[in-house]
């Protein structure tokens, strides 16, 4: 059965300190997507990035970056020189394979406070 | 503009009445979901559509109805609300394959008094 841990439940940094949410899967597929959202404090989820179980090249958009590592079950997202509006819930997600039924499975989410 | 929606944003009612949330869509996705999301549960599935006249039920779907008479509608009934709904119901649509990219709608906040 598939299955998302996000450990951290809350984190808080400073302004300006790099920060990295935690995400480990469990899945017997070989074909699978992983998939991070932000919800900020308005409410809203937001996507973030979809990365297939094939690609396991890092990913950075600005100062945003994931790491996605089969060996460890992990897809690990990091933000460079966190800012306040950074400040959000982030779920990571997973869906298996190409079933058309495939529901996709979130984790419980981590609460990020960037503190000025 | 195009995206997904949800009305109404926000809803008080009492218990036992009826309520229906709604969900449009101008994707044309196939798939459209109803989830809830409550503190310490995280976003939990209450029924999915695969297209028209298609639904399932997911993780969560005592007490809630649906229906999809249309592609772009999917709207999310609680037939005789009660205390334990009040929540956060985010309605969701992607394409066909079940890896693709869940687009999520601003969310319903309704309080069951």
């Amino acid at each position: 059965a598939q299955k998302v841990t996000q450990a951290q439940t809350e984190i808080s940094v400073v302004e300006k300190e790099d920060v990295t949410l935690d995400c480990v899967y469990e899945t017997r597929d070989t074909t699978y997507y992983l998939f991070w959202y932000k919800q900020p404090p308005s409410g809203e989820l937001v996507f973030l990035i979809r990365r297939n179980s094939f690609d396991e090249q890092n990913e950075i958009s600005g100062r945003y970056s994931w790491n996605f590592q089969k060996s460890t079950s992990s897809f690990n997202f990091t933000i460079t020189a966190s800012q306040v509006v950074d400040s959000a819930v982030y779920f990571c997600a997973l869906s298996e394979s190409m079933n058309r039924d495939d529901k996709i499975i979130f984790g419980k989410g981590t609460r990020l406070h960037i503190l000025p | 503009d195009a995206g997904i929606t949800q009305s109404p944003r926000y809803k008080i009612t009492e218990t036992g009445r009826q309520v229906t949330l709604m969900c449009h869509q101008t994707w044309s996705h196939s798939y459209m979901f109803w989830y809830r999301q409550d503190l310490g549960h995280g976003l939990r599935l209450i029924y999915y559509s695969a297209a028209a006249d298609i639904t399932d039920k997911g993780e969560v779907p005592d007490g809630y109805v649906v229906s999809r008479s249309k592609t772009e509608n999917f709207p999310l009934t609680l037939e005789s609300a009660t205390r334990s709904q009040t929540s956060v119901y985010f309605c969701a649509s992607r394409g066909l394959a079940g890896t693709e990219t869940q687009y999520f709608g601003p969310g319903t906040r309704l309080l069951v008094l």
